[in-house]
């Protein structure tokens, strides 16, 4: 089994900070992992996603994250964030099976990002 | 353009009441997905189907029932015997067979039981 630790529920910073969203996982397999950002009374929509290849996985909206897989974490990183990025953010991981059938995704249990003028 | 449609975004039942929430999706996906969302516990799968006429429980079956007589089709019914709701719910769908499990969702129904 595996599952999905987002280490702060809530994160305030000011308009054009620095942000670190942190997310760890535990698998006892390779895993994909997802970001996805989720707007007041909206569904979710996908950040980036790493698959394989180079660790460092660029986004949309300016944003970026990197795996570790000795540290097994996958942390969202933004340079400078704006008011617009006010969302929750979940991180996610899907393990790879055999046949490279995937059916489902576990989620963390969210980020809120407050984003201050 | 292809995507999920979710309705009705907000319903209100009174308590015993079945409810059934609707999800379609154009974009030729073969799974789909019911997940519940509620502050503060993330998103928990409630059913999944990867194929028409198969479906299987997730992590919180219990008071909900699915069907998928369709490709393009994935209801939710929340019963009675579900103890507590209220929440809001997303639907999602999947390339299924040789996806890396990323998700596509709806905008979201959000439930309110009286």
């Amino acid at each position: 089994a595996q599952s999905v630790t987002q280490l702060d529920s809530q994160v305030p910073v000011f308009e054009e900070a620095p942000v670190e969203l942190r997310c760890n996982y535990s698998s006892s397999v390779s895993v994909y992992l997802f970001w996805y950002v989720q707007y007041p009374n909206q569904g979710l929509q996908l950040l980036l996603k790493y698959l394989s290849g180079s660790t460092l996985v660029k986004g949309i909206n300016g944003f970026e994250a990197e795996f570790n897989k000795s540290q097994t974490s996958f942390h969202l990183r933004k340079p400078s964030v704006h008011i617009s990025d006010t969302a929750e953010y979940f991180c996610a991981v899907s393990d790879i099976r055999s046949g490279g059938s995937n059916y489902k995704l576990t989620f963390g249990k969210g980020t809120l990002l407050t984003v201050n003028p | 353009d292809g995507g999920i449609t979710q309705s009705p975004k907000y319903l209100f039942r009174k308590e015993g009441q079945n409810v059934t929430l609707s999800c379609e999706q154009n974009l030729n996906h073969d799974a789909m997905y019911w997940y519940r969302q509620d502050p503060g516990q993330g998103l928990r799968l409630i059913y999944y189907s990867q194929i028409v006429n198969d479906f299987q429980k997730g992590d919180i079956a219990e008071g909900y029932s699915v069907s998928r007589e369709k490709k393009e089709s994935f209801p939710l019914t929340v019963t009675s015997a579900q103890k507590n709701p209220t929440a809001f719910y997303l639907c999602a769908s999947s390339t299924g067979l040789a996806s890396t499990g990323e998700l596509f969702f709806g905008e979201g129904s959000r439930l309110t039981v009286l």
